[in-house]
């Protein structure tokens, strides 16, 4: 079973539109949670870090259910910049090794 | 935020070669950096953490003696491909931690041909 796991899409949205996915992470004694938004051909760049109490930072809100051991994004008003991959990161260990989900892809469509 | 750049961004090489990456923390000192490597439409995937004036700590099936890493400063770690296979293409991509953050470099895309 993989670390950390996410539906890979693609989800296709319509501009304005909401659209929100999950991702389930195996080790529960992980720390840290992490969205990272890839853009094709691109490195990951870290969108928002994920509060246990829930967290929002713009149209970007991000939950963390650690009994069922999964994290949730959520875009509201997508824009068409919106459209990427986005990783869900978990961090297990004090040194920071991160896990990586293999990301889902999201396509806003105009 | 904190930079990380990578260089080359892109190398093509012959089977056989070695290739050598460099990873450098532009505006911040790293004792530690990670290297990873995404393969199309895969998530990354860790293959050691560098540190430095030390030995890298290899995630299990990498291999070592094919991916040698050197951190010899506060600033740079590199990673070299020895005796490169078509099966090793792939992007490879450093990250170094800073205030708790972890920032990426830009990746380089190998292609051995």
């Amino acid at each position: 079973r993989k670390e950390v796991e996410q539906d890979p899409g693609p989800f296709n949205v319509p501009e304005g539109a909401t659209v929100a996915f999950n991702c389930t992470y195996s080790n529960s004694a992980s720390q840290s949670f992490f969205w990272y938004r890839q853009d094709c051909r691109k490195e990951p760049k870290l969108l928002m870090s994920v509060y246990s109490s829930g967290n929002e930072d713009g149209r970007f809100t991000a939950q963390l259910n650690r009994a069922s051991q999964y994290i949730s994004l959520l875009i509201r008003d997508s824009k068409l910049s919106d459209s990427a991959t986005y990783l869900c990161v978990v961090r297990s260990d004090s040194w920071g090794k991160l896990q990586f989900g293999a990301g889902t892809q999201v396509v806003v469509t105009p | 935020g904190a930079v990380v750049s990578q260089h080359p961004s892109r190398v093509i090489c012959k089977s056989g070669t070695s290739v050598k990456i460099e990873c450098r923390s532009l505006d911040f000192q790293a004792t530690t950096m990670f290297w990873y490597r995404q393969f199309p439409k895969q998530s990354l995937m860790l293959m050691a953490t560098s540190n430095e004036g030390s030995k890298a700590t290899y995630e299990q099936g990498v291999e070592k003696d094919k991916f040698l890493i050197n951190h010899a400063s506060l600033t740079l770690s590199t990673l070299t491909v020895t005796s490169a296979h078509p099966e090793d293409s792939s992007f490879y991509i450093c990250s170094a931690n800073s205030y708790n953050e972890q920032f990426f470099g830009p990746g380089t895309r190998l292609t051995v041909l």
